[in-house]
């Protein structure tokens, strides 16, 4: 079956435009998660939805970040006057109940990366 | 709060075996072993519980002290496909929020 599905897979941008990345879900998944990763780094949480509310968005760094997930299915990730900084690989994941973190597993994307020049 | 992984990296002749270890310094509910691969997405391969259940996908075993908040993987009899970076991460209760440790990168050759 289809896995997590991003897009696009590559953006290149300007500093300080605005950017939006696609994340579809395995279908069914109720979670759904927003983690960026760094070269040489780890996955960094930024925001967890289950359904169409955010539970956890502790991890945006700042208020240029926004997520929605409008109908509990796809969700987008929105950066507004991007940063160099913000240069990463933004991966999304799901997992079929809320308990994907504590208890099970979290099914990954293969992520969007992001350059900002 | 992120964990600590040792090594940063290895590399390993086929066949060979492996150990990566995953500290923490607070208390841990439960410990996420992931591998990746170069430019793929993360790829779950086993979760340890406290109270000691264990759930995976694949014959790598794995160990969770929870006393000592550590846990460590054991790749046994490596294969070229077990390169990769491997992550844990850690789940230490509240909200569905996994941090994860920097990776250590395995790299098995012929």
């Amino acid at each position: 079956g289809a896995g997590v599905s991003q897009t696009p897979s590559n953006k290149v941008t300007e500093k300080g435009k605005y950017v939006e990345l696609r994340c579809d879900p395995i279908s069914g998944h109720t979670a759904l998660y927003w983690y960026r990763q760094s070269l040489g780094q780890g996955p960094e949480f930024l925001i967890y939805f289950q359904g169409t509310g955010a539970a956890d968005d502790s991890g945006l760094p700042n208020d240029r970040f926004f997520a929605v997930r409008p109908e509990g299915s796809v969700s987008t990730l929105k950066i507004q006057r991007t940063e160099r900084g913000d240069s990463a690989v933004y991966l999304c994941a799901s997992s079929p109940t809320g308990q994907g973190t504590k208890t099970g597993e979290l099914f990954f994307g293969e992520g969007s990366r992001l350059t900002v020049l | 709060q992120q964990p600590v992984q040792s090594p940063q990296a290895v590399i390993l002749r086929e066949g060979e075996d492996a150990v990566i270890n995953c500290s923490s310094s607070k208390a841990l509910y439960s410990v996420h072993w992931y591998r990746q691969k170069h430019g793929e997405a993360p790829v779950f391969l086993m979760i340890l519980l406290k109270g000691g259940e264990q759930k995976g996908h694949e014959k790598i075993s794995a160990s969770f002290n929870e006393k000592k908040q550590q846990s460590s993987l054991y790749l046994t009899a490596s294969q070229l496909s077990y390169s990769g970076t491997y992550f844990c991460g850690i789940y230490q209760g509240g909200s569905e929020k996994l941090v994860f440790g920097k990776g250590t990168k395995l790299t098995v050759n012929p």
